[in-house]
């Protein structure tokens, strides 16, 4: 079935690089996107979203791309922080008669060495 | 302005039991998800409500699995006779009306023994 989907299940950096978390969609019809953010225990954490619309947006410290030729999001993060370490799931609404139901990806977890 | 709330936070229930998970969306929110996380997986979406009706349950399990958002009070999420298959974190999110951002509560973790 159409799924989300991500490239890389474990990425590790160090402190101050830079952070790239890939995710691939399926579905063309999908409209809008949003990476979550999730510590360990904690509950998902809205991070940043897009609309089909647009291929890039930017927000404090994180910004989001969207490729919609080849289906693919990324979750960009800069001057990464041991605080940004969790795992991150993009999200997308498949912008059908479905509602408001979001399809997660697996998940890509991050860490950050000091 | 709290946010999503859900309790409670661990239940552990014996294979057989009865299962209640409650959800109290933010203030002003109309709408509720349900979704399901196994360890070292991404959600998956359950069931979708607005108050007194249930608007998609493509996700539920068709036996043992209810839920139900009341005109006054939390919604809730309902397992009967669970199993050890149904241990795992449940997560509720709401959402005003119109849009398509959602914000998660803290999870119920149910352990079956």
């Amino acid at each position: 079935g159409e799924s989300v989907g991500l490239h890389l299940p474990t990425l590790s950096v160090q402190e101050g690089d830079n952070s790239i978390i890939n995710c691939a969609y399926s579905n063309s019809a999908s409209d809008y996107f949003i990476w979550y953010k999730q510590e360990s225990g904690k509950g998902p954490q809205f991070i940043i979203d897009i609309r089909s619309n647009m291929d890039k947006r930017q927000g404090q410290r994180v910004t989001v791309l969207l490729n919609k030729t080849v289906k693919h999001l990324s979750l960009q993060i800069a001057a990464t922080q041991p605080g940004d370490s969790a795992v991150y799931f993009c999200a997308e609404n498949r912008g059908d008669n479905a509602g408001n139901m979001l399809t997660f990806g697996g998940g890509t977890r991050l860490m950050v060495k000091p | 302005n709290a946010g999503v709330m859900q309790n409670p936070r661990h239940l552990v229930r014996r294979r057989g039991q009865e299962a209640r998970l409650r959800c109290s969306p933010m203030k002003g929110h109309s709408h509720v998800y349900w979704y399901r996380q196994l360890p070292e997986e991404g959600l998956k979406f359950m069931v979708y409500l607005q108050k007194e009706n249930i608007i998609d349950e493509s996700g539920m399990p068709k036996e043992r699995f209810s839920a139900e958002f009341p005109k006054e009070g939390p919604s809730i999420l309902r397992i009967q006779q669970v199993v050890r298959g149904d241990s795992a974190a449940y997560f509720c999110a709401s959402s005003p009306l119109g849009s398509y951002e959602q914000y998660f509560g803290p999870g119920t973790r149910l352990t079956v023994t």
